[in-house]
């Protein structure tokens, strides 16, 4: 098992549909992350989870809601997108949350490629 | 704000052509700075933190090094294997006082395309 695994890899939605994406960390690590990749654009921070807790909302529109269900395993749940949410979502984690004493790294998997028509 | 600059945004070499990918920043409370490189269709990869000015990093044919300003990875003899998009960013310890402030900044990154 690789250590950050993303389902599905692929994911082509209407605005009208609900869709989940999934994420599941081999790794024991304690944060995990939700980040958004446009073209050309740094990684955008989403979400942050620290031990199954919410801890940041970097201004996420309400159609995007991530859940934790526990320390390995990272949803997001999509609902009503729109084309400019058409972008890579990779999900991360961390053995400690950034902005720790812990200078961790993410580790991240290979990312879910939404396209929203 | 914190800010980090990648340069250049694409860049092309021939196969054993050694070259340089620039990382410069302006933060204050610098922890740690990491290089990634992504692959197309892939997730970022960890390939090395710097901690201090000064500090080197070596993998294969990839060299980091840290200044109080910048970053640089230096590529020596590049193989088309190499060919990627590299990415760098920045981490800041994070004070109850830092509301609205990013722990880790990343650039836009430098795509890299290595030809036999």
């Amino acid at each position: 098992e690789t250590g950050v695994t993303q389902t599905p890899r692929h994911l082509v939605m209407g605005m009208t549909n609900k869709k989940s994406l999934k994420c599941e960390q081999h790794l024991g690590h304690n944060a995990m992350y939700w980040y958004k990749q446009s073209a050309k654009k740094p990684l955008e921070l989403m979400f942050v989870y620290n031990f199954k807790e919410q801890t940041e909302n970097n201004s996420v529109p309400s159609r995007f809601s991530p859940e934790c269900p526990n320390s390995s395993h990272l949803f997001l749940h999509l609902h009503t997108l729109q084309p400019e949410d058409s972008a890579l979502y990779l999900c991360a984690s961390s053995q400690a949350p950034q902005g720790a004493f812990n200078n961790s790294p993410l580790h991240f998997g290979n990312g879910t490629r939404l396209t929203v028509t | 704000e914190d800010q980090v600059t990648q340069s250049p945004e694409a860049l092309r070499l021939q196969e054993g052509e050694s070259s340089s990918l620039n990382c410069s920043y302006t933060v204050s409370g610098l922890r740690g700075l990491f290089w990634y490189r992504q692959d197309p269709g892939k997730g970022p990869e960890f390939l090395f933190t710097l901690y201090s000015a000064g500090e080197e990093k070596e993998k294969e044919r990839l060299k980091a090094t840290l200044t109080k300003k910048e970053s640089f990875l230096h590529i020596t003899a590049p193989k088309p294997e190499d060919s990627a998009t590299y990415l760098c960013a920045v981490q800041v310890l994070i004070t109850p006082m830092d509301t609205g402030r990013r722990a880790l900044t990343f650039g836009s990154g430098t795509r890299l395309q290595v030809q036999p």
